[in-house]
């Protein structure tokens, strides 16, 4: 089971951080991806993490590359994805999801607004 | 970027008949394990995308033996037999050959 929170309200050029809790797996051997919705884009992947097993090394799409960071704490099996610089394009339902390959476990979404 | 298309982008079923979708990559998505990096979700209406297919074939577990995948390189159908009511939603394709993976637009999927 994965459960996202901190969504919200934002205004342009703020942050916002969300967090993904996950149990029911073995979290530590996860890769881990945030994806959102949007009613313009569809579904969109956001970023990556791999496993700490294989280095907790990061993948990101271009559009939030440089602005979002994505990070792990195996310990609490908890997920988190920094949002810097938020435009009005970041709007939309976040999902985090398990899985390298394939997307086993989603998230229920949470939303994130950015408006002035 | 891997492009993902799917057609048709909307589909009217009667219940009890067969359903079929399909997935085109621009690239293809043999993956060097050897099978087809290609997922099929079903994201029912309020809900979150659930997994339906992935590695182009394989059913994930608890997915009724009515859904079935198949395809290979970058060409790839989703097929619902007897489709049923539970079956109403928008059905996405992924591709994760490589990095940013990437979604088809979703077909929406609605009874008769």
């Amino acid at each position: 089971q994965l459960i996202e929170s901190g969504g919200g309200l934002g205004k342009p050029g703020e942050s916002l951080t969300l967090s993904c809790a996950a149990s029911g797996l073995t979290f530590s051997r996860a890769w881990m991806s945030w994806a959102r919705q949007t009613p313009g884009k569809g579904l969109e992947w956001i970023g990556r993490i791999k496993s700490t097993n294989d280095g907790a090394t990061t993948d990101y799409a271009a559009p939030v590359k440089g602005r979002f960071t994505i990070s792990r704490d195996d310990s609490n099996n908890m997920l988190t994805l920094q949002m810097n610089s938020l435009n009005n394009e970041d709007t939309g339902i976040y999902y985090c999801a398990s899985g390298g390959l394939w997307f086993e476990s989603w998230g229920q979404g949470i939303l994130v607004t950015v408006s002035s | 970027d891997i492009v993902m298309t799917q057609s048709p982008l909307s589909l009217a079923v009667t219940p009890g008949e067969t359903a079929s979708i399909s997935c085109r990559s621009s690239q293809s998505l043999l993956h060097s394990y050897g099978a087809s990096a290609l997922a099929w979700y079903l994201q029912k209406p309020g809900q979150s995308p659930q997994l339906l297919i992935f590695l182009g074939s394989n059913r994930a577990s608890g997915v009724p033996d009515r859904f079935s995948g198949s395809g290979s390189g970058t060409h790839f159908t989703l097929t619902i037999n007897r489709v049923e009511a539970d079956d109403v939603g928008v059905y996405y394709c992924m591709q994760a050959v490589q990095t940013p993976i990437t979604f088809g637009p979703g077909t929406k999927v609605d009874l008769k």
